[in-house]
C-alpha cells in the first residue's frame, strides 16, 4: 500500500492554458473524490467517483472543469482556460465504498495561475 | 445544509502543556464527525472519527475529542502537546442522512513554542 498518489505536485501556468492533474488512489479502494483547497481555507469538494462513474458534483465545478475516471483506477481533473481564480490546492482522496469509510489523502497539487 | 467553525485561526501552546482545539457544527439530525491534521508538504491525515456510541472518542497521536450534542461541539483535545505535533487541523462534518460528502472547517493552525 504506497497511498495515494498525485502528479504533478506543482503546476505553474499562464491563464488560458489548459491544465491536467492526475490521482492514483490506494488500489483497492471504489471511491476517489477531488477536493479544492485555498490559502486559509479548508478542502471544498468538488467530485466523486464510485467506480468510474461520477456520482456528484459540487456547483463549485465549472464548465470550465472535468474529471474522468476511466477505468475505475486513476483519475485525471482537466481545468481550461485557467483564470487566476483557480490558484490552488487540489487535493485528491479515496477511500472504500462505505460511506463512513475514512479518506486517504494525497499530497495535493499545487496549482499557480499567472 | 451542515458547516463547521472552527473559531480560532490560530493556536499557540509550550510544549508539554494541553490543548484544545474548537470546533461547532450546524446539523439538524446526528452528524459524523471527524477531526484531520496536515502538516507542510502532507496530505491531510485523519486523527478520529465520530458516528454514535461513546462521546469521547480516542484517535492516533494521543489525541482525543467528545462530541456534545447540547452544544453542537467536537472538540480536539491533547493532555501534553509535543513540537511534532505543529501543523494544520481541520474539523469535518457531513450529514448521516444526506450526501456523505464532508464539509470542512477553515483550520486551526498550531504553534507549539519549545
Amino acid at each position: 500500500d504506497t497511498g495515494v498518489s498525485q502528479d504533478p505536485r506543482h503546476k505553474i501556468t499562464k491563464r488560458g492554458q489548459n491544465v491536467t492533474f492526475r490521482c492514483d488512489p490506494i488500489s483497492e479502494h471504489n471511491r476517489l473524490y477531488w477536493y479544492r483547497q485555498t490559502l486559509g481555507q479548508g478542502p471544498e469538494f468538488l467530485t466523486y467517483f464510485q467506480n468510474e462513474a461520477q456520482l456528484e458534483k459540487s456547483r463549485l465545478l465549472s464548465d470550465r472543469f472535468s474529471a474522468e475516471r476511466p477505468k475505475g483506477s486513476f483519475s485525471t481533473l482537466e481545468i481550461q482556460r485557467t483564470e487566476q481564480g483557480d490558484s490552488a490546492m487540489y487535493l485528491c482522496a479515496s477511500s472504500s465504498s462505505g460511506f463512513t469509510d475514512t479518506q486517504y489523502f494525497g499530497p495535493g497539487t499545487r496549482l499557480t495561475v499567472l | 445544509a451542515q458547516s463547521v467553525t472552527q473559531p480560532d485561526i490560530h493556536i499557540t501552546v509550550s510544549e508539554g502543556a494541553s490543548l484544545e482545539l474548537r470546533c461547532n457544527y450546524s446539523y439538524g439530525a446526528t452528524p459524523y464527525l471527524f477531526w484531520y491534521v496536515q502538516s507542510p508538504g502532507q496530505g491531510l491525515q485523519l486523527l478520529l472519527k465520530y458516528f454514535s456510541g461513546d462521546t469521547l472518542v480516542q484517535g492516533i497521536k494521543g489525541f482525543e475529542a467528545e462530541f456534545k450534542r447540547s452544544q453542537s461541539s467536537f472538540n480536539l483535545r491533547k493532555p501534553s502537546v509535543h513540537w511534532s505535533d505543529a501543523a494544520e487541523y481541520f474539523c469535518a462534518v457531513y450529514a448521516s442522512g444526506g450526501s456523505y460528502i464532508p464539509t470542512f472547517g477553515r483550520g486551526t493552525s498550531l504553534i507549539v513554542h519549545p
